[in-house]
């Protein structure tokens, strides 16, 4: 399989929550990072946790980290529809050379 | 500060033309990366650089060539376009800063090849 994978498309109403969800096959990174694409532009990382952490909180986002299943997810609560991005995870697979990992991005739709 | 930017926005090649993609940070970043985005693969790392005059093969680097003369910049060249090269390209740069690894992104160059 892949070594980073998310599902492709979630769609939600407008004020519910939303949980997008990654698995990756192996890490050694020591940071675990969402990235946020709006239409037409650059990723812009949201939100990491470092990875001896379970959970991490920051205004309306969490992050939650097994590291025994290897899955990463992150919880936008009360989701708007200014939300409504394409969402990244990314880790590092090899320390080597520094480079992050992408999962294929998971659309967040948000209906009003 | 302009972050990191990329020229051009968009081109359109014929297959065999070449050109080169221009991306350029004034952040003193040691780290470059390129990659390209398609359609449900997310990012793939095409090449990417450490350090001035320094360059490394990534996920995907046939077909590339890259160059990095300056710090703050780092070039992209297809020397013979083909159609598979049609895609999204971003740059991206980050520091050096232990195991943290934040990457800041261009807008990306919208290519396709005919």
């Amino acid at each position: 399989g892949e070594d980073v994978e998310q599902s492709l498309f979630l769609s939600v109403r407008e004020g519910d929550s939303s949980v997008i969800n990654c698995t990756y096959t192996d890490s050694s990174s020591t940071y675990l990072y969402w990235y946020k694409q709006e239409p037409g532009a650059g990723l812009q990382l949201l939100t990491y946790i470092f990875s001896n952490m379970d959970m991490k909180q920051d205004q309306r986002l969490t992050v939650l980290l097994n590291k025994k299943d290897k899955h990463l997810s992150l919880r936008i609560a009360d989701t708007q529809t200014g939300d409504s991005a394409i969402y990244f995870c990314a880790v590092t697979l090899d320390t080597g050379r520094r480079a992050l990992t992408f999962g294929s991005g998971t659309r967040l739709q948000v209906q009003p | 500060n302009a972050g990191v930017t990329q020229t051009p926005k968009f081109r359109v090649l014929k297959t065999g033309q070449s050109m080169t993609l221009l991306c350029a940070q004034d952040m003193n970043h040691e780290y470059m990366y390129w990659y390209r985005q398609d359609p449900g693969m997310g990012l793939r790392l095409i090449h990417y650089s450490v350090g001035e005059g320094t360059t490394a093969k990534g996920e995907v680097p046939d077909g590339y060539n890259v160059s990095r003369l300056k710090k703050q910049n780092f070039l992209l060249g297809l020397e013979s376009a083909a159609p598979s090269q049609t895609s999204v390209y971003f740059c991206a740069s980050s520091y050096s800063d232990g195991n943290y690894n934040e990457q800041f992104f261009g807008p990306g160059t919208r290519l396709t090849v005919l």
